[in-house]
């Protein structure tokens, strides 16, 4: 099956600054990885997600980069807004029983 | 609006009652999973169906049970809440080779 290990637990981070999360995963086979926000409270959302056919994928102030040599992809946001405080979950494919493995979460916190 | 919902929301209930919890959706798709998770923690897949008649059990070992009786259903249901069943209980379903898309959840706290 599937093992995604995600880093940090925990990112604290100043508005305006950038924060980088790094998951890694253990399925050669996977072929699609997705990012989710979860607000507190709230049902987790997919806010991008990236195919093995391509390195890199933006949307406005966040990106995703993945490596599928070395098995791992990040998610980047830029200019950090309070509003971006959450936490967030990377997941890649278990392509056995064809569901989504999730990372352990991120805690992100923007100091305004 | 094509969508994933979940009765109840908040449900407060005494150790040893049966429970339902309820997940349908008006969007077609085939693949249904059911997550427990504490606030803000991990997101444990508890059982999934990949249609009709179709149920397999997770990583997280539980005392639910599930059916999967009609494509828009997909209920969980506990024979003898425990206060340990305390969590949150999301719904999800996808479609083959995207994301999973989860209901609003259910908040469970067995006194």
């Amino acid at each position: 099956g599937e093992n995604v290990e995600q880093h940090p637990s925990t990112l604290s981070v100043q508005e305006g600054d950038s924060a980088v999360i790094k998951c890694t995963y253990s399925d050669s086979a996977s072929n699609y990885f997705p990012w989710y926000k979860q607000e507190l409270g709230k049902r987790p959302q997919l806010i991008i997600d990236i195919r093995s056919n391509v390195g890199e994928k933006k949307d406005q102030r966040i990106a995703v980069t993945l490596n599928k040599t070395a098995k791992h992809f990040s998610l980047h946001i830029t200019e950090t807004q309070p509003e971006d405080s959450a936490v967030y979950f990377c997941a890649a494919p278990d392509t056995g029983r064809r569901a989504l493995t999730f990372g352990s979460g991120t805690r992100l916190q923007v100091q305004p | 609006e094509a969508d994933i919902y979940q009765t109840p929301r908040y449900l407060v209930i005494g150790t040893g009652k049966k429970i339902t919890l309820e997940c349908s959706q008006t969007m077609g798709h085939d693949k249904m999973y059911w997550y427990q998770q504490d606030p803000g923690m991990e997101l444990h897949l508890i059982h999934y169906s990949y249609g009709v008649n179709s149920t397999e059990k997770g990583d997280l070992s539980s005392e639910s049970t599930v059916s999967r009786i009609r494509t828009e259903h997909f209920p969980l249901t506990l024979e003898s809440a425990r206060p340990s069943h305390t969590s949150q209980y999301l719904c999800a379903n996808s479609a083959p080779g995207t994301e999973e898309y989860f209901g609003p959840g259910t908040r469970l706290t067995v006194l």
